[in-house]
């Protein structure tokens, strides 16, 4: 069962809008979430990060917001550009001893049109 | 300004061979990780070190060994290589419970 969802496996914005990308979880142990992208042929690339004690978190043109109610969690790039056009993965985590392991979702395709 | 370095970059293997996989870090960093990638999944965790001389399993380490050679290095091995086991294999490293991870660029294993 996929503790970590991203429902939406692309999406396609006009440059200069809003690009709202989700993700839901399961598991209530999860204290701490991550946005990576990815660039094909390249690893993932932190992009900002939320803890559970925050409801947002924002660094210059990305925003995170999160609903631990909901168990819901979203990134918004205002404005989009081109260059954001990656996959985008959610993720998880929960400290398991002294390290934390974090758990992905499948992932969103962002297309930035110009 | 390396980061985290895999080696190979791309591997072809047929059925029943073994590979090691590299990794290195020049973060300093404790914590040490293995991922796989498979098309329409996220990543999933093989194994981890926490810090050196420790290793722990993952989500799905049926068919891999791991070992913490250094504080830098942080190898994954199969043993006898199977299809199932075509993926792209990410390496990642951390400092610390707050510190995001931060991946190697990938190494591409095709198992024939």
């Amino acid at each position: 069962d996929q503790q970590v969802k991203q429902n939406s496996p692309s999406l396609s914005v006009q440059e200069g809008r809003i690009s709202i990308l989700n993700c839901d979880y399961t598991n209530s142990m999860f204290d701490y979430f991550l946005w990576y992208k990815k660039y094909p042929a390249e690893g993932p690339t932190f992009l900002i990060s939320i803890s559970s004690i925050k409801d947002k978190n924002e660094d210059g043109r990305f925003t995170v917001f999160l609903n631990k109610s909901a168990k819901h969690l979203s990134l918004h790039i205002v404005p989009s550009q081109p260059g954001d056009s990656a996959v985008y993965f959610c993720a998880a985590s929960a400290i398991s001893g002294s390290a934390r392991q974090l758990t992905f979702g499948s992932g969103t395709q962002l297309t930035v049109l110009p | 300004n390396a980061g985290v370095t895999q080696t190979p970059k791309f591997q072809v293997l047929k059925t029943g061979q073994s590979m090691t996989l590299q990794c290195a870090q020049d973060m300093n960093h404790n914590s040490m990780y293995w991922y796989r990638q498979d098309p329409g999944m996220g990543l999933r965790l093989i194994y981890y070190s926490a810090s050196e001389g420790t290793t722990d399993k993952g989500e799905v380490p049926n068919g891999y060994n791991v070992s913490r050679l250094n504080k830098r290095e942080f190898s994954l091995r199969l043993e006898s290589a199977a299809p199932s086991q075509t993926s792209v294999y990410f390496c990642a490293s951390s400092g610390g419970r707050g510190d995001p991870q931060h991946f190697g660029d990938g190494t591409r294993l095709s198992i024939l």
